[in-house]
């Protein structure tokens, strides 16, 4: 069965530096989200993205985060300067159109220091 | 704005027993999507089962069913012939009807131990 798959699987970066998430969705899902779940917190919503546009985005997903599709395939979130608060699991989920559930990948843990 | 409460951190049950997770949630829609989730510690999101909230009759997968309640807004998880496997947090998700990429409203989630 597909599945969305998401790499690194960890990442360990320093206050200030940029780091790119990247997700890889299930072949013919044209929606793609992120979200993030901080330790012992409920999964929060960040960015939908849809035909190589921004759909909705929450107030976490301010002007140091960036989504792309930079290839047809890999869906990509960026940080452009880490902040200690950033540290969470990253989660990609995908979905087909006119398709409500949506599919989740294992997470990207990310640990600023 | 759409909120999801589970009001359970922790829960555990025999193995073999029934146990079921309690989902509320807060909202003004009137059409939406329910979901259950599971994360095993393996850390992938699954999903167990959706509501239509306009469908009047409860959604059951083989050994997981739910009891919707739309008019006191409650959505459980009953789980029966629990089994080692089922050991994971439970997350229940609202989505608002209106098309496809909206975002999923999560709960803080339920820790469910299945004790042999």
């Amino acid at each position: 069965e597909p599945e969305v798959t998401q790499t690194p699987s960890h990442q360990v970066t320093q206050m200030g530096q940029e780091v790119i998430l990247r997700c890889v969705p299930i072949s013919n899902h044209l929606y793609f989200y992120w979200y993030r779940q901080i330790l012992g917190q409920k999964v929060e919503f960040l960015v939908s993205f849809y035909n190589n546009e921004i759909s909705e985005k929450s107030e976490i997903f301010d002007d140091q985060f960036s989504v792309e599709r930079p290839d047809g395939s890999n869906f990509t979130l960026k940080i452009r300067s880490t902040k200690l608060e950033d540290s969470a699991m990253y989660f990609c989920a995908t979905n087909r159109v006119f398709q409500e559930t949506q599919y989740f990948g294992p997470g990207t843990r990310l640990l600023v220091l | 704005a759409q909120t999801v409460t589970q009001s359970q951190p922790e829960m555990s049950v025999q193995e073999a027993e029934t146990v079921t997770l309690s989902c509320t949630y807060d909202t003004s829609e009137n059409n939406y999507y329910l979901f259950w989730y599971k994360q095993p510690p393996s850390r992938q999101m699954i999903l167990v089962i959706r509501q239509e909230a306009y469908k009047q009759q409860n959604a059951t997968e083989n050994r997981f069913s739910v009891n919707f309640q739309k008019a006191a807004k409650s959505f459980s998880l009953k789980i029966s012939d629990s089994q080692l496997g089922d050991t994971a947090m439970y997350f229940c998700a609202f989505m608002k009807q209106g098309g496809t990429g909206n975002q999923f409203y999560f709960g803080t989630g339920t820790s469910l131990t299945v004790i042999p």
